[in-house]
């Protein structure tokens, strides 16, 4: 168990709608950063914030927002939703915001299915 | 463009047989570069973090070596068992971010050990 947690597990929405997930980080890290997998591709980076604060982002679209907020858990919200946002959105999280050698503590993860 | 290459794309063996996954790169500047299983439908788990100067780590009967001068690494599993079965990603940090953030990942080598 790594100690980071996703919400909800999987969810299931149509085409133009809007959706949030959720994520706990590991007690401790201030870290948090969000990917996008789709099938068989590698993990995308989207963004990274750092104690409430955006600290990088990715290839993030227009459509996706993400915040950290005051107690640490972040939520990557998704709007206008199409097919191709189908994928699984891992949130990861680490002790520091830079890149010295925390390791990144994934989730499980949210399986978004858009129909 | 920071790039991180890895092989094979899939490989089955049987099991109690060792393997070796590669994993080249072309980050710039390098700062350390990290091995991951990921079990199907859950988050990457950290196997090694290696920083230039370390040219081996072992966890387990996983074994992973890094050339900094030829930008490669490979990661050895040795008496494979069925629990292996996985991907295997290679990400490579970069002392500066960019849109793919400080974390490059490669695609993964997809194992399939047999009984």
């Amino acid at each position: 168990d790594s100690g980071v947690t996703q919400t909800p597990k999987h969810l299931i929405t149509a085409t133009g709608q809007r959706v949030t997930l959720r994520c706990s980080p590991r007690s401790g890290d201030l870290s948090v950063y969000w990917y996008q997998q789709s099938l068989d591709q590698g993990l995308q980076f989207l963004i990274q914030y750092y104690n409430g604060e955006e600290r990088a982002k990715g290839n993030i679209l227009e459509r996706f927002s993400a915040q950290q907020f005051p107690d640490l858990h972040s939520e990557l919200n998704l709007s206008s939703l199409e097919l191709g946002d189908s994928a699984l959105y891992f949130c990861a999280s680490s002790t520091r915001g830079d890149r010295g050698l925390s390791p990144l503590h994934f989730g499980n993860g949210t399986r978004l299915t858009v129909t | 463009k920071n790039q991180v290459e890895q092989s094979p794309q899939s490989l089955i063996i049987l099991e109690g047989k060792n393997c070796t996954l590669q994993c080249n790169y072309t980050v710039s500047p390098f700062s350390n570069l990290r091995w991951y299983k990921q079990d199907t439908g859950r988050g990457p788990v950290s196997l090694t973090i290696m920083t230039f100067s370390e040219n081996t780590k072992s966890n387990g009967r996983y074994t992973a070596t890094l050339d900094a001068d030829t930008k490669q690494s490979s990661l050895h599993i040795t008496a494979s068992q069925l629990s292996d079965s996985a991907s295997y990603i290679c990400v490579v940090s970069a002392i500066r971010g960019g849109s793919q953030g400080n974390l490059i990942f490669g695609k993964g080598t997809k194992l399939s050990v047999k009984p």
